[in-house]
């Protein structure tokens, strides 16, 4: 069965370091890969999605990046992190080439950046 | 820009009560709709969808959700809620030929035993 994971789980980060958040994707191959953000209020905002290796799309501009080094993993980067950047970091997978499909999460990081 | 609203942000009901949720999307065409729920401590996960044919969804744990094009609304309904129904529950769309979802703000849903 596919499994997702992420880590860390919870991180606390002071202002103006770097960021590398690691999501890898278990039992499926050339999976749909996303970043969402989750605020409090503003629901899942969606920052990034990737169709195959070394291929990003970016939704929102911003100081964070993603880059897909693997078929089954996605990374989440920041040089410096802004407070603004704080939230629930979820990564999700579908099934590559059939975009009406269903998106499954994985548990999330909490990033709290003082 | 599309856009999904999730009106209700926080609902508080007893147990055997009767539960639907709003949601309404801003898009003209085609799309395909979502309900997603995160229980305490759990990942997000699927509740139901909807992508063509009968507009009245059913998925799990007893949820329907009935797709009314007229309106763009896809209200998610249990007719008695449970106290294990405690989550928060998210609205998607899809836009045909596209990999980016839209989510709504979410309904937080607590269940008084």
């Amino acid at each position: 069965s596919q499994t997702i994971h992420q880590w860390p789980a919870t991180l606390v980060q002071p202002v103006g370091s770097p960021l590398s958040l690691e999501c890898t994707v278990e039992g499926t191959s050339n999976p749909n890969l996303y970043w969402y953000r989750q605020a409090a209020g503003r629901g899942l905002q969606l920052l990034f999605y990737s169709v195959g290796i070394g291929q990003i799309s970016s939704e929102v501009p911003q100081n964070l990046s993603a880059s897909r080094p693997q078929d089954r993993q996605f990374i989440l980067s920041s040089k410096k992190l802004l407070l603004s950047d704080s939230g629930f970091y979820l990564c999700a997978w579908s099934v590559i080439g059939q975009y009406q499909e269903t998106q499954y999460f994985g548990p999330g990081t909490r990033l709290l950046v003082l | 820009a599309q856009s999904v609203s999730q009106h209700n942000h926080h609902v508080i009901l007893s147990e055997a009560a009767s539960l639907e949720l709003g949601c309404n999307y801003s898009y003209g065409g085609t799309v395909n709709l979502f309900w997603y729920v995160q229980y305490p401590g759990q990942h997000l996960q699927l509740l139901l969808k909807y992508f063509s044919g009968d507009p009245l969804v059913k998925g799990i744990k007893g949820f329907e959700a009935e797709f009314i094009k007229s309106k763009f609304s896809f209200n998610l309904r249990k007719p008695s809620v449970q106290w294990s129904d405690t989550a928060e529950y998210f609205c998607a769309v899809i836009l045909p030929g596209t990999y980016k979802y839209i989510f709504g703000t979410g309904t937080r849903l607590k269940v008084l035993a």
